[in-house]
């Protein structure tokens, strides 16, 4: 099984540029959520899914947009990047109801904002 | 203040010794997720507690669970350059759709 795929693994932007970060999952989990993590400051919630059609945001949203179109995929789009979002990304999948309750990660992406 | 404490930050421990990794709840603790990440890489699931008392071992890493504490322990027995790594607990303390994390422990082992 795949799991939890991540694109692209490493990406450098200008300041002011957009992008999307693709997360795919093949376990047919209906919660995905994505994390950003920087030196000190451990694993943040961006935004999360609890199912197609429905997204929310966690602790740090603020200059990121995701949506949920399918079970499987769930993009998360910088709108418009800034230094600050220099960070490694990381994207779970789970199912709490399911006999493995465990957040499945992709690799992450890392991501340079210059 | 941080949700959950994960104590120490750092450790550097001998090859063949043992240690102790402690995450701390500020709320109740409902489960934990332990986790091992290796630099540029995701995370690893390694153990999830459920109930108050709970203890799980795998190979030679041992986690517990003190629910009235809201606490867990992660205790590696004679580590190996293996074990080296980022190891961080996760609970679900803001509903069960979403884990929150400690900052993690980063462990290096000497040969």
């Amino acid at each position: 099984n795949a799991g939890v795929t991540q694109t692209p693994k490493f990406q450098v932007l200008k300041t002011g540029q957009s992008m999307t970060l693709q997360c795919a999952q093949d376990m047919n989990h209906e919660y995905m959520s994505w994390y950003r993590q920087d030196p000190g400051m451990g694993l943040r919630l961006i935004h999360y899914s609890v199912g197609a059609g429905i997204t929310d945001q966690g602790e740090v949203p603020n200059g990121y947009n995701v949506s949920r179109s399918t079970t499987e995929d769930f993009p998360l789009r910088l709108l418009s990047a800034a230094p600050s979002q220099t960070s490694v990304y990381f994207c779970a999948s789970s199912d709490p109801t399911g006999v493995r309750t465990e957040a499945f990660f992709g690799q992450g992406t890392r991501l340079t904002v210059v | 203040s941080q949700e959950l404490e994960q104590s120490p930050q750092s450790l550097i421990v001998q090859e063949g010794k043992n240690l102790t990794i402690n995450c701390t709840s500020s709320k109740t603790l409902y489960g934990l997720y332990w986790y091992k990440q290796k630099y540029g890489e995701g995370l690893i699931f390694l153990m999830m507690l459920q109930k108050g008392g709970e203890e799980k071992s795998h190979e030679k890493i041992t986690a517990k669970l003190d629910e009235k504490k809201q606490q867990s322990s992660l205790h590696i027995t004679a580590s190996q350059p293996s074990h080296a790594g980022i190891y961080l607990c996760g609970a679900p303390l803001s509903g069960y759709s979403t884990l929150t994390f400690g900052k993690g422990t980063m462990l290096l082992v000497s040969p």
